[in-house]
C-alpha cells in the first residue's frame, strides 16, 4: 500500500523562527490534507491541498503531486503552534486515508 | 454548522467486554471514516462508510466492525476487548469520502 513519510519527526524552535515540514508519499493520491493535533487530541484542519499552493496567515502549504511531496511552512512561530502536525493522503479510488507518523513541534518562548 | 460529535468521550472497559462508539457527522456529509490512534502505531484507518455501505476497511481483525444509518450517523463496535485496543478512536466526516475530512474530538477508550 501507499507509504507516507513525514520529516523531521521532531522539531524544536525558538519563538519567532520559521520552519518547513515535509510529507513524501509513494504513489498517486486523490487528495492531501495537513492537520494540527492539539494536546487534547483534536485534529484541526490546516489545509486541503491535493496540488498547488495555499496560504492562511502564517501558514502556507505546497503540494507537488507529480513529484509526490507536500510542504508545510510555518513562519514566525508561536508557542501555540506546538503540537503534532500530520499529513494525510487519500488513496485513488479507494476511499481510504493514510496518515504519516507526524512531526512533533515544540516552540520555546 | 455543528461539527462532528462523538460519544462517549471517555470509556473504561474490562478485557473481554464489548464496546460501541457513536459518531454524528456534519449535516449534509454522507461519508464517515473511523481511525484508531495509539502511541505505537500512530493514526490507522479502520473503515469508511457512505450511504450505509462500507467502501473500504483497514487491516484490523474482525472484532472491529461498524455500520452507518440512513441519517449518516455511524457506530463502531469492538468485541472481546484486548488491552491493546486502548486507544483514541477518531471519526471524520466528509461530503463524499473524496473531499476534505473533518474530525470529531475522539473517544478515549481504556481497556483494563
Amino acid at each position: 500500500g501507499i507509504q507516507v513519510e513525514q520529516s523531521p519527526p521532531d522539531l524544536i524552535l525558538q519563538e519567532g523562527a520559521n520552519s518547513t515540514l515535509r510529507c513524501n508519499f509513494s504513489d498517486s493520491v486523490n487528495n492531501l490534507q495537513w492537520f494540527h493535533q492539539n494536546p487534547w487530541g483534536q485534529l484541526i484542519n490546516l489545509f486541503y491541498i491535493p496540488s498547488g499552493t495555499k496560504q492562511n496567515g502564517r501558514l502556507s502549504a505546497t503540494t507537488v503531486a507529480t513529484e509526490r511531496y507536500s510542504l508545510l511552512y510555518i513562519s514566525s512561530s508561536q508557542t501555540t503552534d506546538s503540537g503534532v502536525y500530520f499529513c494525510a493522503v487519500g488513496t485513488t479510488g479507494g476511499f481510504k486515508t493514510i496518515f504519516g507518523a507526524g512531526t512533533r513541534l515544540f516552540v520555546k518562548a | 454548522k455543528a461539527g462532528v460529535t462523538q460519544t462517549p468521550r471517555y470509556l473504561i472497559k474490562t478485557r473481554g467486554q464489548q464496546v460501541t462508539l457513536s459518531c454524528s457527522p456534519i449535516s449534509g456529509h454522507r461519508s464517515v471514516s473511523w481511525y484508531q490512534q495509539t502511541p505505537g502505531q500512530g493514526l490507522q484507518f479502520l473503515f469508511e462508510y457512505f450511504s450505509e455501505t462500507q467502501r473500504n476497511k483497514g487491516n484490523f481483525p474482525g472484532r472491529f466492525s461498524g455500520r452507518q444509518f440512513s441519517n449518516s450517523r455511524s457506530e463502531m463496535n469492538v468485541s472481546t476487548l484486548e488491552l491493546g485496543d486502548s486507544a483514541l478512536y477518531l471519526c471524520a466526516s466528509s461530503l463524499s469520502g473524496a473531499h476534505e475530512q473533518y474530525f470529531g474530538p475522539g473517544t478515549r477508550l481504556t481497556v483494563t
